[in-house]
């Protein structure tokens, strides 16, 4: 069972651009929603996450759109450099404490110059 | 400050044979998990610790992985015997304050 799904698979944006990566999940008891950015050959690496208590987050060109009554949520990357092609990950855990985070698919993200 | 280290970076057996991962987390993390990556995939917890106590190990396939985490700081995870469907990408993450996680470079695994 895929609790948190992801779309597209794979995006190219030309420099300049917006990247829009969305996420919808299943799990209402799901609070926290972090986005994760991998590069080849490395572990994910923590972009910027959210709570359900706020409907956006931005952090530099980063930012996270939350529809709680849709269960979806969005990366958007404004301003898209080639630095930015990389694969992401949205992901969900719920509850306190250390939860397991469950992953989405992954979006291939590739921005031309 | 240092992030979760991890060893081997690669590794290549053939089928059958034992293989161990390390994981040396970030100072003061109490909790360690391990996740599996398989190609074009998102990662799968396989077990979290905090400090030495496997507290969710329910995606852990016992019949062949092992892990442990002594004195609650590195921990190892150990698969045997490896199977060809093992071929993926074993990650070590640790976090301060959960659900914040930090994941280290992982190790890829070929079984041939």
């Amino acid at each position: 069972q895929q609790q948190v799904k992801q779309s597209p698979q794979s995006l190219i944006v030309q420099k300049g651009g917006i990247s829009i990566i969305n996420c919808a999940y299943e799990n209402t008891a799901f609070d926290y929603f972090p986005w994760y950015q991998q590069f080849p050959g490395k572990g994910p690496a923590l972009l910027i996450a959210i709570r359900p208590d706020v409907s956006e987050k931005k952090e530099g060109r980063f930012t996270i759109s939350f529809n709680k009554s849709a269960k979806q949520f969005s990366l958007h990357i404004m301003d898209s450099q080639p630095g930015d092609s990389a694969t992401y990950f949205c992901a969900a855990s719920k509850g306190q404490g250390a939860q397991k985070l469950v992953f989405g698919q992954g979006t291939r993200l590739t921005i031309n110059p | 400050e240092a992030g979760v280290v991890q060893s081997p970076r690669y590794k290549i057996i053939e089928k059958k044979q034992p293989v161990a991962f390390w994981c040396n987390p970030i100072s003061g993390h109490n909790t360690l998990y391990w996740y599996l990556q398989n190609l074009g995939q998102g990662p799968e917890l396989l077990i979290r610790y905090e400090n030495e106590e496997a507290v969710d190990d329910s995606q852990l396939p016992k019949d062949r992985f092992s892990a442990e985490r002594l004195k609650g700081v590195d921990s190892t995870l150990k698969i045997q015997p490896a199977e060809l469907g093992d071929s993926a990408v074993y990650l070590c993450a640790s976090s301060l304050y959960p659900p914040e996680q930090f994941f280290g470079p992982g190790t890829r695994l070929t079984v041939l």
